[in-house]
């Protein structure tokens, strides 16, 4: 159980266009969502939390109105990157947590590639 | 200040020997620990974790991880190194009081050597 899917699992884009990435919980309502990009052989840097109908808190220096996170349902979470630009060029990473779990369940990541 | 340290940024062992991989926290309130392993391109997998109760934690692959409390450390331990254990691994802690608080240890890879 416990599993997280994204969608896609890489895309490719032109500088200036906006890319979306779905996160979904596939068995368990993930009340809280996170977002977190990850530069190569580096850790994970959260850059969002997200609660299902709410406004998601963004950590400090994240630019919320680059990296849009909507959480419309308990099994749905986005991330936008708005109007990408080369810098955007990471590994994307979103985890769920659900009810009572103290664990945070991850799903396999999305390679953003910004041309 | 909520920190998650990970000393060393690569572990070279032989395959069939033990391996250590280690950790340390500094977090207000009760720690919640977890290790997690990532392979290339790929999130990041499950191993365990500490929430109480016994201060030796046995979890996926074999491995397992011993919290203590005076050290402030949750090392991550496997009796004998497989090559397929090579790998990211994650140390991390959640906040006591913000459970939505994950902090992240820098990361170390683990090389198994046939």
């Amino acid at each position: 159980g416990a599993v997280v899917s994204q969608h896609p699992s890489w895309v490719i884009c032109k500088s200036g266009t906006s890319v979306k990435i779905e996160c979904r919980s596939l068995d368990f309502q993930a009340t809280t969502m996170f977002w977190y990009r990850q530069f190569p052989k580096q850790s994970l840097m959260l850059m969002a939390t997200s609660n299902e109908g709410s406004k998601a808190t963004y950590e400090q220096g994240v630019e919320k109105d680059k990296f849009l996170i909507n959480h419309a349902s308990l099994t749905l979470s986005t991330l936008t990157v708005t109007s990408a630009h080369p810098e955007d060029s990471s590994f994307y990473i979103c985890s769920a947590s659900g009810g009572s779990s103290y664990e945070q369940y991850f799903g396999p990541g999305t390679r953003l590639t910004v041309t | 200040a909520q920190s998650v340290a990970q000393p060393e940024d690569q572990v070279n062992v032989a395959e069939g020997n033990p391996l250590t991989v280690k950790c340390t926290y500094s977090v207000s309130g009760n720690p919640y620990l977890f290790w997690y392993v990532q392979y290339p391109n790929r999130g990041l997998q499950f191993l365990l974790k500490y929430i109480t109760g016994d201060n030796l934690v046995k979890g996926s692959y074999g491995f397992e991880a011993e919290f203590n409390k005076s050290q402030t450390s949750f090392h991550l331990k496997k009796p004998s190194a497989l090559v397929s254990d090579s790998a990211l691994y994650f140390c991390a802690v959640r906040d006591g009081y913000n459970f939505n608080k994950f902090y992240f240890g820098s990361g170390t890879k683990l090389n198994v050597k046939p």
